[in-house]
């Protein structure tokens, strides 16, 4: 079955950096891309940008270029999220989710959120 | 950037109602069009994609409708299980979400 696991909560200090994993397994990882999405405590849902899983490039929303960066090992099936230069304002759940283009690009698997808290 | 306005906000209803939230883009998305249930520290689930198509294991209970900028999200009869919070994307061009509905027991 089709999962998207992501790695652990972390607490870092303003200033430091952070990256987060997302494994994906049931499923094959180039065939489908991969977005990201912010949720801030007690906020709603935030698109982030998408990574194409074929050939690595990113796409980066309004408000999320500079001190984030999207990548990826595809042969280990991961993608990776990295902030740089954290904020106390970067304090988040980040949720990967896969795209699918056969139901008009929605997003069928979520991993199960990394929550980022940052504070000194 | 193409916004989503969802309405209501909150929303308080009991077992056995039937439930709409509406959500309403700045521009025509055709049916571009998905709906998420959110429950609290769990990720968004897919009920809904291309506005009315109902993703593979969603009770019947749930159905989209609308198309252009505005759409729909019903619940025909609410179950205990359904109380959560509910957002809407576009997927026309960058996705956006809606800024959520949260459905509560009366």
């Amino acid at each position: 079955q089709v999962q998207l696991v992501q790695s652990g909560s972390e607490l870092k200090k303003p200033g430091a950096s952070v990256k987060v994993s997302c494994k994906a397994s049931g499923y094959t990882f180039t065939s489908y891309a991969m977005n990201w999405v912010r949720q801030a405590p007690g906020q709603g849902l935030e698109w982030m940008g998408w990574i194409n899983t074929n050939t690595g490039n990113p796409t980066y929303a309004q408000g999320f270029t500079g001190r984030f960066v999207f990548s990826l090992d595809t042969s280990v099936s991961t993608a990776y999220l990295q902030i740089s230069s954290l904020k106390a304002e970067d304090t988040a759940v980040y949720y990967c989710a896969r795209v699918n283009d056969y139901i008009w690009g929605s997003y069928d698997y979520w991993g199960q959120g990394t929550l980022v808290t940052v504070s000194s | 950037d193409i916004q989503l306005t969802q309405s209501p906000s909150f929303l308080s209803a009991s077992v056995g109602d039937r439930v709409t939230i509406t959500c309403r883009a700045s521009q025509g998305i055709s049916s571009y069009l998905a709906w998420y249930q959110q429950k609290p520290g769990k990720a968004p689930k897919l009920l809904i994609y291309a506005a009315s198509t109902l993703q593979s294991g969603v009770p019947s209970r749930f159905s989209g409708s609308g198309s252009g900028t505005e759409f729909t999200l019903t619940i025909s009869s609410l179950q205990p299980e359904d109380f959560a919070t509910y957002y809407c994307q576009q997927l026309n061009s960058y996705p956006t979400f809606g800024q959520g509905t949260k459905l509560e027991i009366k």
